[in-house]
């Protein structure tokens, strides 16, 4: 019972350097998400895909894209890193408006 | 915007306490509001969602309150036990996008 699979779980990075965070859910949920947890910050919406074929910027869109590949995955890209990018990343889903959101135990991401 | 304040931000019990959590926020226009668990170097668990046509929500020793028109909901943890010591996060959700807004969070420690 899977649930949502995030990979890697930990990456170091050099300044303009380009990775890929990589999110899986195996629940048939329509709408995934990306977040970044800061302390003090808290978290915060970076991108999200109401519907397979469809995403939106969230809250800390700059920096990061991202693809819907299919209605499974739903990926995470930063172009060209930041010190200030270092942050623990989240990965959810949720089937629908009612039910809960469902978390991937997250990727350490260190930008040096 | 939606702002989401958690108080207090630390809470240190003995065993057997009860608990109470609070979380506030600023647009009352929300579909639900969700209360996650999350342990350390973890992802956030779903302990309870309440929909806004909901006063409350039980499940076994967790309650949670919702207080739409005021902005606030409350966990209570019945008879807390080492196993509760977590963070607890509180997040609403407004129907557009089923985008969620977390609060910073309240770091239980339950002592035995």
């Amino acid at each position: 019972n899977a649930g949502v699979t995030q990979t890697p779980k930990f990456q170091v990075l050099k300044t303009g350097q380009s990775m890929t965070l990589q999110c899986a859910q195996d629940m048939n949920h329509n709408s995934m998400y990306w977040y970044r947890q800061d302390p003090g910050m808290g978290l915060r919406l970076i991108y999200y895909s109401a519907s397979e074929g469809t995403t939106d910027k969230g809250e800390v869109p700059n920096g990061y894209n991202v693809s819907r590949l299919n209605k499974r995955e739903f990926s995470l890209r930063l172009e060209s890193a930041a010190p200030s990018q270092t942050s623990v990343y989240f990965c959810a889903s949720t089937g629908e408006l009612r039910s809960p959101l469902h978390f991937g135990n997250g990727t350490r991401l260190t930008v040096t | 915007k939606q702002e989401v304040t958690q108080i207090p931000a630390a809470l240190s019990v003995p065993e057997g306490e009860n608990l109470v959590l609070n979380c506030s926020f600023t647009d009352s226009a929300i579909y639900n509001l969700q209360w996650f668990r999350q342990d350390p170097g973890k992802g956030l668990t779903s302990l309870l969602l309440i929909q806004s046509s909901q006063r409350e929500q039980t499940s076994g020793r967790l309650n949670a309150s919702l207080d739409k028109s005021s902005g606030r909901s409350t966990l209570y943890i019945a008879a807390s036990q080492p196993g509760d010591s977590a963070t607890y996060l509180c997040a609403p959700i407004k129907s557009a996008g089923n985008k969620l807004t977390f609060g910073g969070g309240t770091r239980v420690l339950v002592k035995p």
